[in-house]
C-alpha cells in the first residue's frame, strides 16, 4: 500500500484568500491526482499532476483557481485561490502505483471558506 | 464522456440479511474500484476489478465485473452493523470517474 499525508487536514479560511494544500507521498510514483468532495457528494477529480510537465485539468477546472505544483516524484501541492464559500470541500490527493493495484487516497483536507 | 451511475443511493438493511449494490458505467473502463468512505473519513480500497468476470471477496463483501454489460455490483452477505458507511463505485484507468455513492445504513 501507499502511505500518503496531507497538510493542513482542516482549515477555515476568509473567502478572497488561498489555501496551499500539500501532499507527499511514501514513495516515488508518476502521476498524483487531486479530487474534490463537496459536501454530501462524490468525488470529483480536478487535475492530473505529473513531475516535470504542467498538470492536466479535467472540464471545469482552471489552473488560474487551482494552480499545482509536482517539484518531485514524491510530493505535490494544490492551491485554491481567491476563495469562495462554493469551495468548502474535502480536498483528497491519490496516486496509483500500478496498474494491478488500487488507487490510494490520502486523509483529505477539509476546508470550510467563510 | 464516461458516466457512472449507482443504485441505490441509500439502503437500509437489516443485519443478517444479503443486499446487492449496483454500479453501471457508459464507456469501456480499463479497470473498476469499490471504495468505503466513513463519515469523516478518507476513502478505503475495497476491491480493484480489472478484467471480465473477476470476481474478489474479502468478509461479507464480495465484487464482481461484467465489461460486457459494464456493471459491477457489491455483494453484502449477512449484513453487520460494522458495514454501515458509504460506498462509491469508480471506473476509469487513473482518472477516476466516480459514482454518486451508496449510503448503506445496517440496523440491529
Amino acid at each position: 500500500s501507499a502511505v500518503i499525508s496531507q497538510k493542513p487536514s482542516r482549515d477555515i479560511c476568509q473567502r478572497g484568500t488561498s489555501l496551499t494544500i500539500q501532499c507527499q507521498v511514501d514513495s516515488q510514483v508518476t502521476m498524483m491526482f487531486w479530487y474534490r468532495q463537496q459536501p454530501g457528494q462524490s468525488l470529483t477529480l480536478i487535475a492530473t499532476a505529473n513531475q516535470g510537465s504542467e498538470a492536466t485539468y479535467e472540464s471545469g477546472f482552471v489552473i488560474d483557481k487551482f494552480p499545482i505544483s509536482r517539484p518531485n516524484l514524491t510530493f505535490s501541492t494544490l492551491t485554491v485561490s481567491n476563495m469562495s464559500p462554493e469551495d468548502s470541500s474535502i480536498y483528497l490527493c491519490s496516486v496509483n502505483r500500478d496498474p494491478q493495484e488500487t488507487q490510494y487516497f490520502g486523509p483529505g483536507t477539509r476546508l470550510l471558506v467563510l | 464522456e464516461l458516466k457512472v451511475e449507482q443504485n441505490p443511493l441509500f439502503l437500509s438493511m437489516q443485519e443478517g440479511k444479503n443486499y446487492t449494490i449496483y454500479c453501471n458505467y457508459s464507456t469501456t473502463s480499463d479497470r473498476l474500484y469499490w471504495y468505503r468512505q466513513d463519515p469523516g473519513k478518507s476513502l478505503e480500497s475495497l476491491f480493484v476489478l480489472l478484467s471480465n468476470g473477476a470476481v474478489k471477496q474479502e468478509g461479507r463483501l464480495m465484487a464482481s465485473l461484467d465489461t460486457k454489460a459494464r456493471l459491477s455490483t457489491l455483494h453484502i452477505t449477512a449484513a453487520v452493523h460494522d458495514l454501515s458507511a458509504t460506498y462509491f463505485c469508480a471506473a476509469g484507468g487513473s482518472r477516476l470517474t466516480f459514482g454518486e455513492g451508496t449510503q448503506l445504513t445496517v440496523n440491529p
